[in-house]
């Protein structure tokens, strides 16, 4: 299966400020389509997970326009332009290259 | 408005069976994929089990291949997960999802709130 492997583990930033996570997959996301098969997720607490970016760097509806994705084939950056406290949670890549579909382990963003 | 609720969870004892169910609304359901992701408590998420639009292909991941079931009743709206010979490991909160496309090659895109499964004697 696809690991996919994600750091740093935790994260504390101040409002306003940039956050990058990054998230590696143990071999390429990338099709023959041209698209990386990568997405992230935030799950806030008490919550379930929701979904923030597809394909790597498409905002899913809603999503606001200080989340902001970027990479290919095994390496992936997740950047909040400047967080706010309603960002807290934690946050996680999943690959559907192939099945079974798997998620890092997690990135926890808390506020300053 | 657009949902999913998740229904069945509760206690099992080892070797035990349980089975949920996921009712949607507010979207065309025979058109999507489905899943079940569960997340062990404090811990990260873990994909179990998904399901293509027509319910004519299912996929499970490893840890539960075999004593687990996914169907989909696409004029009652509703997914189901049969789990069998339960295990303490399986201990979590299942997720129902809906997947972008009808293959489920892609992201969740709506998740249930969950329902908790307890495996203990």
């Amino acid at each position: 299966e696809i690991v996919m492997t994600q750091s740093p583990l935790s994260l504390s930033v101040t409002p306003g400020q940039p956050a990058s996570i990054s998230c590696k997959s143990s071999q390429s996301l990338l099709h023959t389509d041209g698209k990386n098969y990568l997405y992230w997720y935030l799950q806030k607490p008490g919550q379930p997970p929701q979904l923030l970016i597809r394909e790597v760097s498409n905002r899913f509806s809603g999503v606001p326009e200080r989340f902001s994705g970027s990479g290919s084939g095994t390496d992936f950056t997740l950047t909040i332009s400047r967080v706010e406290a309603e960002d807290v949670g934690v946050y996680y890549c999943m690959q559907s290259w192939e099945r079974p579909l798997t998620f890092g382990g997690g990135t926890k963003v808390e506020i300053k | 408005e657009v949902q999913l609720l998740e229904s069945g969870g509760g206690l099992a004892q080892p070797g035990g069976s349980l089975r949920l169910s996921c009712a949607a609304s507010g979207f065309t359901f025979d058109i999507y994929a489905m899943g079940w992701v569960r997340q062990a408590s404090g811990r990260g998420l873990e994909w179990v089990s998904g399901i293509n639009n027509r319910g004519l292909k299912a996929y499970y991941g490893e840890s539960v291949k075999g004593r687990f079931t996914i169907s989909r009743d696409n004029s009652m709206k509703t997914v189901y997960l049969q789990m069998d010979s339960l295990r303490a490991e399986d201990t979590a909160v299942y997720y129902c999802a809906k997947q972008v496309t009808a293959s489920g090659d892609d992201a969740f895109d709506i998740w249930g709130q969950g329902t908790v499964v307890i495996v203990s004697s």
